[in-house]
């Protein structure tokens, strides 16, 4: 069935460094990938998004990359500030009315 | 303000005790969702719906069910619940297939 995998489990930087998260998927007709950032005590909240017609998209700080043909895509995090410290959530889906989750990334970044 | 509203935010059952989680969204989105997260596994899809009276299983629909008779409304409901089911819960909606859901703040289920 699809699959979602995500890596790094946890990344610690110091402020000031970048961030990169990656995400692998199984379903090769998955066409849309979410971000979450998900904060303590909170719901996971998506903070950007990229479609299969696209390889990148940016937004501040943030910016997302998509590879088709490896089928993975990564998540970066430039300039991180301790408020970047959260669980980030790559999700893939579209293709169906499923979207599944990678298993999440803890990161924190050091003051 | 556009929000997902899940109650109750904390439960505590004992097992085979029926309890339904709510959920509704002011967004009139026709996409909702109910997500479990466990550690180490994250977020797991139990079951979604496309539109009133329409709904499917996620990835793990075992011992839950669903109903969609509105629009704004996604109730959860555990027949009769396990141990196994102690977890934090997600509801989330979204306006189409390929877009984003917005989650509501989860409810924490404890079954003793």
């Amino acid at each position: 069935g699809e699959n979602v995998e995500q890596h790094p489990s946890t990344l610690s930087v110091q402020e000031g460094d970048s961030a990169v998260i990656k995400c692998t998927y199984s379903d090769s007709a998955s066409n849309y990938f979410p971000w979450y950032k998900q904060e303590l005590g909170k719901g996971p909240q998506l903070i950007i998004d990229i479609r299969s017609n696209v390889g990148e998209k940016k937004d501040q700080r943030i910016a997302v990359t998509l590879n088709k043909t490896a089928k993975h895509f990564s998540l970066h995090i430039t300039e991180t500030q301790p408020e970047d410290s959260a669980v980030y959530f790559c999700g893939g889906g579209g293709a169906t009315n499923k979207l599944i989750f990678g298993t999440g990334t803890l990161l924190a970044v050091q003051p | 303000e556009a929000q997902v509203t899940q109650n109750p935010r904390y439960l505590i059952t004992v097992t085979g005790k029926k309890l339904t989680v709510t959920c509704s969204q002011n967004m009139n989105h026709e996409y909702m969702s109910w997500y479990r997260q466990d550690p180490g596994l994250g977020l797991r899809q139990i079951y979604y719906s496309m539109n009133v009276e329409v709904t499917d299983k996620g990835d793990v629909p075992e011992g839950y069910k669903v109903s969609r008779k509105e629009k704004r409304n996604f109730p959860l409901i555990l027949e009769s619940p396990s141990p196994n089911q102690t977890s934090l819960y997600f509801c989330a909606s979204s306006h189409k297939r390929s877009e984003g859901y917005t989650f509501g703040s989860g409810t924490r289920l404890t079954v003793v």
